[in-house]
């Protein structure tokens, strides 16, 4: 089975300050790995992916995140962050080529201010 | 394109009542999920559809929980009788295809049950 772990329940930030929310999972297969984010009182909404290829991925809006094999890890990044991107942002997992059958993690909260 | 539908939005209900949650998915999706997101948790699978079969319902607690999806379409969850710790957002979502690699999953908003 595959479980995901995100170590920081709340990341406080100051507006156009970068930010790091970290996520690593464990599998004792191959897997495909997600940052989903959620803005409050709506559904959770699909942010970027790692299937296969260039380990380093992006989002329309600024984010990234990096697949390391060998740290299994897959942490979510961004040079600099708006007042929007306040939300709680999900890492989950699931095993390659299978169903999209997700393992979440328990959120991290993004707080940005001024 | 419309996005996943569910109804109610909010629900509060006393503990051993009965309740019932909707959702849409969005056309021509295939694979159907109900999702259970406690609050400071991340979302639980309940149960995994394809079409009108199950999939996966292991971690549906079955003494109380049920879920159907007759016409491969609309799907309903229903919890009967309710106990305090069902207490959560219950999430709809859907993906084009089982088995098609990394579909990503659209949900809907979500029914935040609480149950007193």
């Amino acid at each position: 089975a595959q479980s995901v772990t995100q170590l920081d329940s709340q990341v406080p930030v100051f507006e156009e300050a970068p930010v790091e929310l970290r996520c690593n999972y464990s599998s004792s297969v191959s897997v495909y790995l997600f940052w989903y984010v959620q803005y409050p009182n709506q559904g959770l909404q699909l942010l970027l992916k790692y299937l296969s290829g260039s380990t380093l991925v992006e989002s329309i809006n600024g984010f990234e995140a990096e697949f390391n094999k060998s740290q299994t890890s897959f942490h979510l990044r961004k040079p600099s962050v708006h007042i929007s991107d306040t939300a709680e942002y999900f890492c989950a997992v699931s095993k390659a080529g299978t169903a999209s059958k997700l393992t979440f993690g328990t959120g991290t909260r993004l707080q940005v201010t001024l | 394109e419309a996005g996943v539908a569910q109804s109610p939005r909010y629900k509060i209900i006393e503990k051993r009542q009965s309740v019932a949650f909707w959702c849409n998915p969005i056309s021509g999706h295939a694979t159907l999920y109900w999702y259970q997101q406690i609050l400071g948790q991340g979302p639980k699978l309940l149960i995994q559809f394809q079409n009108n079969g199950v999939v996966d319902d292991s971690q549906l607690p079955k003494d109380r929980f049920s879920a159907e999806r007759l016409k491969g379409v609309d799907s309903t969850l229903k919890i009967q009788p309710a106990k305090l710790e069902d207490s959560a957002v219950y999430l709809c979502a859907s993906s084009l295809a089982l088995g098609s690699g990394g579909s990503p999953l659209h949900f809907g908003n979500g029914t935040r049950l609480t149950v007193t």
